[in-house]
C-alpha cells in the first residue's frame, strides 16, 4: 500500500516570498490533515479536512497560511507571505474516517521548510 | 486546551537496560492515548495506542497503559536495543477522527 506522499522534501525561501506544499493522502481514506513542527517541539495541528470539507482550522494563522483539497484527495498548503517563524517541518497525515471509532493517523515524511 | 507533557530528552542508556519515559497529560472528556516513533530520516509512525482507561498497548517489546487516576500514559520496554534510538512522541485525540495533540518528543539514544 502506498504511503502518504508530499512535496517538495525541502524548500528554501527568502522572507515574503510565498510557498506552497502538496500531499496525495492514502488512496480511500477521508480524513486530512496538516501540521507544523518547529525545531525542538512536537508537531502541531494547523487544519483538518474530512473529504474537502475543513473540520477543524482554529490554529491556522490564516493572514497569511491556507489551504484547500479539491475532489476530497490531494490537498496543498501556502504561505503567503512567509516569515521567518514559519521555518518548521511541515506534515501531512491521512486517516479513514469510521465516526467516532478512531482510526489510525499516517503520516507522511514531511516538506522541511527553511524562511532565511 | 488539550495538552500533553512528556520528559526531556536526551534519554542516553545503554543496550538492554530498562526504559521509562514519562507522559502525562489534560484534556476533556475521555481522549484515546497514543505513542508515535521517528526513527532517523523517516516520518512518524504509530507505536502503540490505548482507548479507554486502564487498557494497555503494546508493541515490539514496548507497553503503556491508559491510567486516568493520574492522567498518566508512561512509555516503558524492559531491554533496549540500539535500533530503538529514535524521538518518541505521547498524544492524544479528544474524537475518533480528531487531530491529534503531541508532546514535545523525547529523543532517546541506546548506546552498545
Amino acid at each position: 500500500e502506498a504511503g502518504v506522499a508530499q512535496s517538495p522534501r525541502y524548500k528554501i525561501i527568502e522572507k515574503r516570498q510565498s510557498v506552497a506544499f502538496w500531499c496525495n493522502p492514502i488512496s480511500g481514506h477521508a480524513t486530512l490533515y496538516w501540521y507544523q513542527q518547529i525545531l525542538g517541539q512536537g508537531p502541531k495541528l494547523l487544519i483538518q479536512f474530512q473529504n474537502n470539507g475543513v473540520v477543524d482550522d482554529s490554529q491556522l494563522p490564516k493572514d497569511r497560511f491556507s489551504a484547500e483539497r479539491l475532489k476530497g484527495v490531494d490537498s496543498t498548503l501556502k504561505i503567503q507571505p512567509a516569515k521567518l517563524e514559519d521555518s518548521a517541518v511541515y506534515l501531512c497525515a491521512s486517516s479513514l474516517y469510521q465516526g467516532a471509532q478512531y482510526t489510525e493517523a499516517f503520516f507522511g515524511q514531511g516538506t522541511r521548510l527553511t524562511v532565511v | 486546551g488539550d495538552s500533553v507533557t512528556q520528559m526531556e530528552g536526551p534519554v542516553t542508556l545503554s543496550e538492554e537496560a530498562f526504559l521509562t519515559i514519562n507522559c502525562t497529560y489534560t484534556a476533556t472528556g475521555y481522549p484515546s492515548l497514543f505513542w508515535y516513533v521517528q526513527y532517523p530520516g523517516e516520518g512518524l509512525q504509530l507505536l502503540l495506542k490505548a482507548t479507554k482507561a486502564d487498557d494497555k498497548g503494546s508493541n515490539k517489546g514496548f507497553e503503556a497503559t491508559y491510567r486516568k487516576e493520574t492522567t498518566s500514559f508512561h512509555l516503558e520496554k524492559g531491554s533496549v536495543q540500539v535500533s530503538d534510538s529514535a524521538v518518541y512522541f505521547c498524544a492524544l485525540a479528544g474524537g475518533g477522527a480528531d487531530g491529534l495533540t503531541f508532546g514535545k518528543g523525547t529523543h532517546l539514544i541506546i548506546q552498545p
